[in-house]
């Protein structure tokens, strides 16, 4: 099981510019969430997709977007980069069980991205 | 709305003796708490989650929490720390009664175990 893989692990990118970051979920997971940790703080929550849709979404501007294909993968666009968007954004994958919400997420390694 | 506060922002324990890292967490409703940990450069990894019933709970590599629904708390515990637990911790929180799935974390702790 290769657990929730994410790429690229490394990205540089310049103001203004866009990115997309790509994650596939733990086997037998349908649930994809995305969160940005910024240096010495815990991560936040950006959005949550499952069945192709957004379920729920954090405190974020329209310029962070995503994506659920068929297969649960998932990515994370963002548009017009600033340099506060300087993080390291994890995916968390877990099962949706309808109304039951104990299960918890496994975690990516992240994709550290720098905005210069 | 739901917070989870770490009041330490790093706790330091010699090799062999207990450890403790405290969480204290705000919800309208019932919580679900996990504790995850992150080593440098990795993700975050799951050490335990209490939902209901028994107020200890164990989890990897011999750490246990302990929730207090009185003083809602959900303090980390160890009763003999290695070397290798060296590493930054987070206390999350989601709250069964809004419906929202999103997991609210603390800033983290981090534990330094000296030899």
């Amino acid at each position: 099981d290769a657990g929730v893989t994410q790429s690229p692990t490394h990205l540089i990118k310049t103001r203004g510019q866009q990115v997309t970051l790509r994650c596939s979920p733990k086997s037998g997971h349908d649930t994809v969430s995305w969160y940005q940790q910024a240096l010495g703080q815990g991560p936040q929550f950006i959005f949550q997709y499952y069945e192709e849709e957004e379920r729920q979404r954090g405190n974020f501007p329209d310029r962070f977007s995503g994506h659920q294909f068929p297969n649960y993968s998932s990515e994370l666009n963002v548009n017009a980069l600033l340099l506060g968007d300087s993080a390291l954004y994890l995916c968390a994958s877990s099962l949706w069980t309808g109304k039951i919400m104990n299960t918890e997420a496994f975690f990516g390694q992240g994709t550290r991205l720098t905005v210069v | 709305a739901q917070s989870v506060a770490q009041p330490e922002d790093q706790v330091n324990v010699a090799e062999g003796n207990p450890l403790t890292v405290k969480c204290t967490y705000s919800v309208s409703g019932n919580p679900y708490l996990f504790w995850y940990v992150q080593y440098p450069n990795r993700g975050l990894q799951f050490l335990l989650k209490y939902i209901t019933g028994d107020n200890l709970v164990k989890g990897s590599y011999g750490f246990e929490a302990e929730f207090n629904k009185s003083q809602t708390s959900f303090h980390l515990k160890k009763p003999s720390a290695l070397v290798s637990d060296s590493a930054l911790y987070f206390c999350a929180v989601r709250d069964k009664g809004t419906g929202r799935r999103a997991l609210t974390f603390g800033s983290g702790t981090r534990l330094q175990v000296q030899p």
